[in-house]
Formats: structure tokens, C-alpha cells, sequence
């Protein structure tokens, strides 16, 4: 079984400031079945990142994800307010077929 | 546009068998590569994959809850069920369904949620 690590688990950063996420897999993980989502409190996962580094339809730009193999990225180049969230990877492919991470939350320092 | 609700009880008595119904809109599953997929989230807790059904029928289960989960779809009424037996407490979470496309691998599109309590 896969197994996702999400780190850190807090990350206290201010408006403007990059955040860089990191989801390592205990096995090798196909880039083509890597991906991010963004939840808001009260909210449903909002698919950000698909094949790694691909954006889902309508998300900016500042949003991009990196890796291969056991390692993988997402990266928020500068924050704005609303992207305040807890954050999860994802992988597809291997037994659990789909898996996920345990999430990083990114709050306002 | 594609657009996902989920359906069922809020409350469940441990032992008794959830019935969760998604209801879609702006695709079909009869469509090559489509599929629908179920994803939990205890209250604070990260997201977990249940279940997944692709356009073919082929039907996919997290190996750890295979053996009380069943999935199916109804293509003419744009529904696919859940069902998940011997319900406990630790089954207590907010319930997702998501169109996904098996290429991608990712669920793209979800429903709102709908949260189930299992309580006697």
C-alpha cells in the first residue's frame, strides 16, 4: 500500500509570501497519477494539480506542482488571501488505487 | 456544466446498512472514460477513497471496507449508490461523490457533501 506524507502539517506564512508544499510516497508514484487539492473550511476538495504539474481548469497560475517518483511539490508562488486552506495530494494507480495525503494547512501568520 | 449532489440519512444506528445516492448532471456514464467516484472525511480528519465505478461497470473498492462496500450506477437516472454495511461510530464523516475521467486519474468535479452521523 502507498502511503502519503504531507509536510509540513502547519505552514504559518503571510499575504505575498511563497508556500511550498512537500508529498512524499513510500513507492514509487506515475507523475501522469499525482495530484493537489485545496479545501476551505465547510467546503468540498478543489482539484488544483493533476499529472503532477498540470493545472485544473480555471486556477491561476501562481498555483504549480513539481516531482517525480517518491517526491512532489506544490507550490504557491505568491499568497493571496483566499488561498488560506488545507491542502491534500493525492495518487492513483496502486493499491489503495486512490490515496491520499493528510493534508497541510497554510494559515496567516 | 457538470454538477454532483449527494443524498441519504444523516443518521445511522450502528449495525444498520447507509444508502448514499449521487445524483449527476452535465455528463453521462455511458461516456468512454467517465467514472464516479465516493470519499469520506471524518470531522478534522483527512479524505479517504471508498469507491469508484466507471462507465463499463467496472467497479473499484479501497481494499480495507471492500467487503461492506457495494457500488452501482443507474445510467437512465444519472445516480450512482453507495451502500456500506454494519455501520459504527468511526463511520461518522462527510460523504463525497466525484466525476473523475480515468486518464486522469483525479476527481475533478465534486459534490457539496453530505454528512452522515452513526449514533444509536
Amino acid at each position: 500500500e502507498i502511503v502519503l506524507t504531507q509536510s509540513p502539517g502547519t505552514l504559518s506564512l503571510s499575504p505575498g509570501e511563497r508556500a511550498t508544499l512537500s508529498c512524499r510516497a513510500s513507492q514509487s508514484v506515475s507523475s501522469s497519477y499525482l495530484a493537489w487539492y485545496q479545501q476551505k473550511p465547510g467546503q468540498a476538495p478543489r482539484l488544483l494539480i493533476y499529472g503532477a504539474s498540470s493545472r485544473a481548469t480555471g486556477i491561476p497560475d501562481r498555483f504549480s506542482g513539481s516531482g517525480s517518483g517518491t517526491d512532489f511539490t506544490l507550490t504557491i508562488s505568491r499568497l493571496e488571501p483566499e488561498d488560506f486552506a488545507v491542502y491534500y495530494c493525492q495518487q492513483y494507480g496502486s493499491s489503495p488505487e486512490w490515496t491520499f495525503g493528510q493534508g497541510t494547512k497554510v494559515e496567516i501568520k | 456544466q457538470i454538477t454532483l449532489k449527494e443524498s441519504g440519512p444523516t443518521l445511522v444506528k450502528p449495525t444498520q446498512t447507509l444508502t448514499l445516492t449521487c445524483t449527476f448532471s452535465g455528463f453521462s456514464l455511458s461516456t468512454s472514460g467517465v467514472g464516479v467516484g465516493w470519499i469520506r472525511q471524518p470531522p478534522g480528519k483527512a479524505l479517504e477513497w471508498l469507491a469508484l465505478i466507471y462507465w463499463d461497470d467496472d467497479k473499484r473498492y479501497s481494499p480495507s471496507l471492500k467487503s461492506r462496500l457495494t457500488i452501482t450506477k443507474d445510467t437512465s437516472k444519472n445516480q450512482v449508490v453507495l451502500t456500506m454495511t454494519n455501520m459504527d461510530p468511526v463511520d461518522t464523516a462527510t460523504y463525497y461523490c466525484a466525476h473523475q475521467l480515468k486518464y486522469v486519474g483525479a476527481f475533478d468535479i465534486w459534490g457539496q457533501g453530505t454528512m452522515v452521523t452513526v449514533s444509536s
